[in-house]
């Protein structure tokens, strides 16, 4: 049993299209991260939620902590937001994650 | 200021050896996270570490042990190795709670 899910698994997109990479988790959570990871490895953290909506650029975050769910979207997508899209909720003193979206924006 | 640093990048190493990671965490963080990442599993918690002291731990079998130095810096250590155990190693670092980590390049450790 996956504590988080996410949706859809891969997603390919033309450039300028708006994207959204859902996230349903089934625990208690204090927080709820999206992590950007590209080929090599690097993950970086581009939002930490706990209530309500973030934005950053063309990045947006939503939770839901009600119906314990989550999207991230991304307006006028481009190419160099090609990369692995993953969720992580901090339930308790760890993290657990989903198992990614990998998102290619195409020219 | 600079940012969460792990050595190796890449390791190979035979089945049933030993292996010891390294990571060394953004000034001034004291809590250091390791992540085990693989295709078919994902990113799993391995544990955390803050103050030299194990604060948290993942559902991993001993064979996976860590420590953490006065320094903050924090080594992983996996013995007996199985092919299985090929993964990328993420370590993260924050300043006191987990709640807002900040990750290094990882480890890539492939076991043959």
């Amino acid at each position: 049993k996956n504590e988080v899910e996410q949706s859809p698994q891969n997603l390919t997109a033309q450039e300028g299209e708006f994207i959204t990479i859902n996230c349903s988790y089934s625990v208690g959570i204090s927080a709820l991260h999206w992590l950007q990871q590209h080929p090599g490895g690097g993950i970086v953290s581009l939002f930490m939620l706990s209530s309500g909506k973030k934005k950053h650029g063309r990045l947006i975050a939503t939770i839901n902590i009600q119906e314990k769910h989550s999207s991230l979207h991304i307006t006028a997508s481009h190419p160099r937001d090609s990369a692995v899209y993953i969720c992580a909720v901090l339930a308790g003193n760890q993290f657990y994650f989903g198992t990614g979206t990998s998102l290619t924006v195409i020219p | 200021k600079a940012g969460v640093t792990q050595t190796p990048r890449y390791l190979i190493k035979t089945r049933g050896q030993q292996v010891t990671l390294s990571c060394s965490p953004i000034s001034g963080h004291r809590s250091v996270s390791w992540y085990q990442q693989t295709p078919g599993q994902g990113l799993q918690f391995l544990f955390e570490y803050f103050s030299e002291t194990q604060r948290n731990k993942g559902n991993f079998p001993g064979r996976f042990s860590g420590r953490q130095f006065s320094n903050s810096r924090s080594e992983m250590n996996v013995s007996t190795l199985e092919l299985g155990d090929s993964a990328l190693y993420l370590c993260a670092s924050s300043l006191g709670t987990i709640i807002e980590q900040y990750f290094g390049p990882g480890t890539r450790l492939t076991v043959t």
